[in-house]
């Protein structure tokens, strides 16, 4: 079954301090990863996709195969970072169309 | 370009009755969603469009229609509105090629 998981309901850090938000996979095909971020009161927006391989607002994102894993990293967490995370994973549909399955979300609280 | 609009932004209704939730975009992107977001059960698909004239069922499509009359507009009806349909309803919109989803800024809906 095609499934995201995103361990942590609720993670705390303080300014500065490394984040780590887990996010785990299900899928017997190749995956296509992605985060959205949602700030508070704001529409949700796509943060980092796997295959650009790049880094916004600090954080990455490195699709590990083998641990079935897509985690998102900052070195150094500001307190502007605190807001929701959804993992999501881009899955074939019907009639050759392709959807999104998305994790529950993370909520990241960054602490002064 | 405005991206994605959603009308209104707020709306109380009482069971049993009926509203019209209004989608529309500006980039002329073929594929069009509605999600539902729920406290600790994250985004649902509710209904889909991959084109003009098209709908499909998501994940929890019962309670709601759809339409896709024009391009840039996406409907979503409740014809008997329940306790359970209060959520914060989003839209979002994307093109053929680029999975990346656009999302409006979500219509707050409560039914008491």
């Amino acid at each position: 079954a095609q499934r995201v998981t995103q361990p942590e309901k609720l993670l705390s850090v303080f300014k500065g301090a490394p984040v780590e938000l887990k996010c785990n996979y299900s899928y017997s095909g190749s995956p296509e990863l992605f985060w959205y971020v949602q700030y508070s009161r704001q529409r949700l927006q796509l943060l980092l996709r796997h295959i650009s391989r790049e880094s916004i607002k600090g954080f990455t994102a490195d699709l590990n195969k083998g641990e079935t894993s897509f985690h998102l990293k900052k070195p150094f967490a500001q307190e502007e970072d605190s807001a929701m995370y959804y993992c999501a994973l881009s899955a074939p549909n019907a009639g050759n169309n392709r959807k999104l399955i998305w994790g529950l979300g993370t909520s990241l609280a960054v602490n002064p | 370009n405005a991206g994605v609009t959603q009308t209104p932004k707020f709306r109380v209704l009482k069971t049993g009755q009926s509203m019209t939730l209004l989608c529309a975009q500006d980039m002329n992107h073929e594929y069009m969603y509605w999600y539902r977001q729920d406290p600790g059960m994250g985004l649902r698909l509710i209904h889909y469009s991959v084109g003009e004239g098209t709908t499909a069922k998501g994940e929890v499509p019962d309670g709601y229609n759809v339409s896709r009359l024009k391009k840039q507009n996406f409907l979503l009806g409740l014809e008997s509105a329940a306790p359970s349909q209060t959520s914060v309803y989003f839209c979002a919109s994307r093109d053929r090629v680029v999975y990346e989803q656009y999302f409006g800024p979500g219509t707050r809906l409560t039914v008491t």
